[in-house]
């Protein structure tokens, strides 16, 4: 199994980034996914969900302004972020759901800066 | 929301002793399924988050057997027996009863 999140950046407040997490070593189809974030030298943080027939859920802080996605095709999970924020300054991280988050991405950073 | 109390923020410890980590939630990780939906991950610089344990006692498979989960309804421990020097990391607990889900502030292992 792996997941590789990319799509980062600087970006400016107000304006959009979209993530990508690309999957492989199993049957992407079949999970559900999260995105988790860590604020610099903070804890971790969920993001969103999205379960393997495209429902999804959101926290509230980013309801609205993200929408988590997928691609089954191209074995990918998306997130887009718009009217970004500074304090969504973070590394970014995709996890499969298994009994729990059981494979985690090595992250991509995300700062939100003018 | 579920609130996560890991109260340690840092931990130190000896090589080859045993340490436990602490995690309380705000309300019952008990589903009427029998199953607690409290989860434990280990953060080590450089490399991706691992998960330990599941449904609180659980181990993930290849987990060395050092790592024990433990607790019910709102108490949790994560305990690391005979402590190695690849176990200095940030451990996490996460439930994952009630969304939105929620993590724990962390608990950093360091050695003494």
């Amino acid at each position: 199994v792996q997941l590789v999140e990319s799509g980062g950046g600087l970006v400016q407040p107000g304006k959009s980034l979209k993530l990508s997490c690309s999957a492989s070593g199993f049957t992407f189809s079949s999970y559900g996914m999260h995105w988790i974030r860590q604020a610099p030298g903070k804890g971790l943080d969920w993001v969103a969900y999205i379960s393997s027939s495209s429902g999804t859920v959101y926290a509230d802080a980013v309801k609205g302004r993200f929408t988590i996605s997928r691609d089954n095709a191209k074995n990918t999970l998306y997130l887009q972020l718009n009217s970004l924020k500074s304090e969504d300054t973070a590394i970014y991280y995709c996890a499969r759901v298994g009994a729990s988050f059981d494979y985690w991405g090595q992250g991509v950073m995300v700062t939100v800066s003018s | 929301q579920i609130t996560l109390t890991q109260q340690a923020e840092s931990l130190w410890v000896s090589p080859g002793e045993k340490v436990s980590i602490t995690c309380r939630a705000s309300q019952s990780l008990l589903y009427t399924d029998g199953k607690h939906y409290l989860s434990w991950y280990q953060q080590r610089p450089g490399q991706t988050t691992k998960a330990l344990i599941y449904h609180a006692s659980i181990r993930t498979d290849g987990v060395p057997t050092r790592f024990i989960g433990s607790g019910s309804g709102t108490e949790f421990t994560l305990s690391i027996e005979d402590v190695q020097p690849e176990d200095i990391a940030l451990y996490y607990c996460l439930q994952t009863l009630k969304k939105p889900l929620t993590f724990g502030s962390g608990t950093k292992l360091e050695i003494k």
